[in-house]
């Protein structure tokens, strides 16, 4: 039972460009939500969050974009950059549970 | 400082044979994950330890599955009598103990069941 999810599997973006990637969530209990980055050979990095209180959250170039009512999130990276080529994890948690549920992650690839 | 420490990085095993996978936590988190990600999928529960409180288990997907977290600190996995579907990507992460703090996680011990 998959309650995150993200349909894009792949996204290509040249360099300088807004990379947007998408994450649809079942749950209606979910109120923390979360991306991760992850270069191959390593383990996910924590990117940026955002809590149900708030429908935006910004860091630098990234920003967090929460929409409840259609249960749906997303995350703008601009100006996107060669390093930023890695795949990318939404993840979500009720409050009451510590168990994230992630996403199967979209693989971000920055064109020079 | 350090971060989540996992060993081996890769291993490989045949089918049958039993295997365990280690996690050392950062210094200081009380909380610790494993997770799995098998090939095109995400990451998937497995289990949850804090503090001396019993660990969740309800992620882990058989009776071949167990871990243990000794002295709070490292925790190992074990899996028995492995079959082809375990192979994945398992990965350790470990938390502070408060409300929405991020995992942290390791590199990961890359299984392959021959």
């Amino acid at each position: 039972d998959q309650q995150v999810k993200q349909n894009s599997p792949s996204l290509s973006v040249q360099e300088g460009r807004i990379s947007i990637l998408n994450c649809d969530y079942t749950n209606s209990m979910f109120d923390y939500f979360l991306w991760y980055k992850k270069y191959p050979a390593e383990g996910p990095t924590f990117l940026i969050s955002i809590s149900s209180i708030k429908d935006k959250n910004e860091d630098g170039r990234f920003t967090v974009f929460l929409n409840k009512s259609a249960k749906h999130l997303s995350l703008h990276i601009v100006p996107s950059q060669p390093g930023d080529s890695a795949v990318y994890f939404c993840a979500a948690n009720p409050s009451n549970d510590y168990k994230l549920s992630f996403g199967a992650g979209t693989t971000v690839t920055v064109r020079a | 400082g350090a971060g989540v420490s996992q060993s081996p990085s890769n291993k490989v095993t045949e089918k049958g044979k039993d295997v365990e996978l280690r996690c050392d936590p950062i210094s200081g988190h009380t909380a610790l994950y494993w997770y799995r990600q098998s090939l095109g999928q995400g990451l998937e529960f497995l289990i949850y330890f804090q503090g001396n409180s019993a660990p969740d288990k309800s992620g882990l997907p058989s009776d071949r599955f167990s871990a243990e977290r000794t002295g709070g600190s490292v925790s190992t996995l074990t899996i028995q009598r492995t079959q082809q579907e375990d192979s994945a990507v398992y990965l350790c992460a470990s938390s502070q103990d408060r409300s929405y703090s991020p995992l942290h996680f390791g590199n990961g011990t890359r299984l392959t069941v021959t």
